[in-house]
């Protein structure tokens, strides 16, 4: 079964700074990809996915991330954070035919002004 | 229009009390889930469904079951509510097939005391 990890439990980073949350995933095939972003007392937003194709994918909120099939691993990036992304982040891996989804364990995302 | 509402958004209760949590989807999806987000953030799956069948049924207390009178809704019925089961219950819903990406509601915060 698919399983995900992500290795860091909170991240905090300088309003402006970079960012990257790393995930790494297992599973037999080609997974399908995604981040999720869950801001305090609310549901959770899908950032962006991965199926097949470019290994960079685009997301909402000018976030992005990159496949890497060698490592696998799929972190998520944005090049100047602001402080309305503070959240918790979750990367999830499924099938195409299969409903089952699973997320990792989160990385909470502190902003410092 | 909220694409997935779940209703109540908090929930407070006693030991023992039987309670019930109403999920609609207005998307057209096909499928239908519960995640149970505990006080660390962990998301697990509950239940799936898939056009009113059960497809996934997780290691869960046979005291929770889910009902899904149509493709739309799915509720989930909590019989004999335990401490145990405090934690925020989410509805999610995708298309035929799990590769798209979920669309989640915002929660029900479910505490028993």
């Amino acid at each position: 079964a698919q399983s995900v990890t992500q290795p860091d439990i909170h991240i905090t980073v300088s309003e402006g700074a970079s960012l990257e949350l790393r995930c790494n995933y297992s599973y037999g095939a080609t997974p399908y990809l995604f981040w999720y972003v869950q801001s305090p007392g609310q549901g959770l937003q899908l950032l962006l996915k991965y199926f097949s194709g470019d290994t960079l994918v685009q997301g909402i909120k000018g976030f992005e991330a990159e496949f890497k099939r060698s490592q696998s691993s799929f972190n998520l990036r944005k090049p100047s954070v602001h402080w309305s992304d503070a959240a918790e982040y979750f990367c999830a891996v499924g099938e195409y035919n299969n409903n089952d989804m699973r997320f990792g364990a989160g990385t909470r995302l502190t902003v410092k002004p | 229009d909220t694409a997935v509402s779940q209703t109540p958004k908090y929930l407070v209760t006693q030991m023992g009390n039987d309670k019930s949590i109403k999920c609609e989807q207005n998307l057209g999806h096909d499928t239908m889930y519960w995640y149970k987000q505990d006080s660390k953030k962990f998301l697990k799956i509950m239940f799936s469904y898939n056009n009113k069948e059960l497809i996934i049924n997780e290691t869960v207390p046979n005291r929770f079951s889910p009902k899904s009178p149509d493709k739309a809704h799915l509720n989930l019925h909590i019989n004999s509510l335990e401490l145990g089961d405090s934690a925020v219950y989410f509805c999610a819903s995708s298309p035929r097939t799990g590769g798209y990406g979920y669309t989640f509601g915002s929660g029900t915060r479910l505490t028993v005391v």
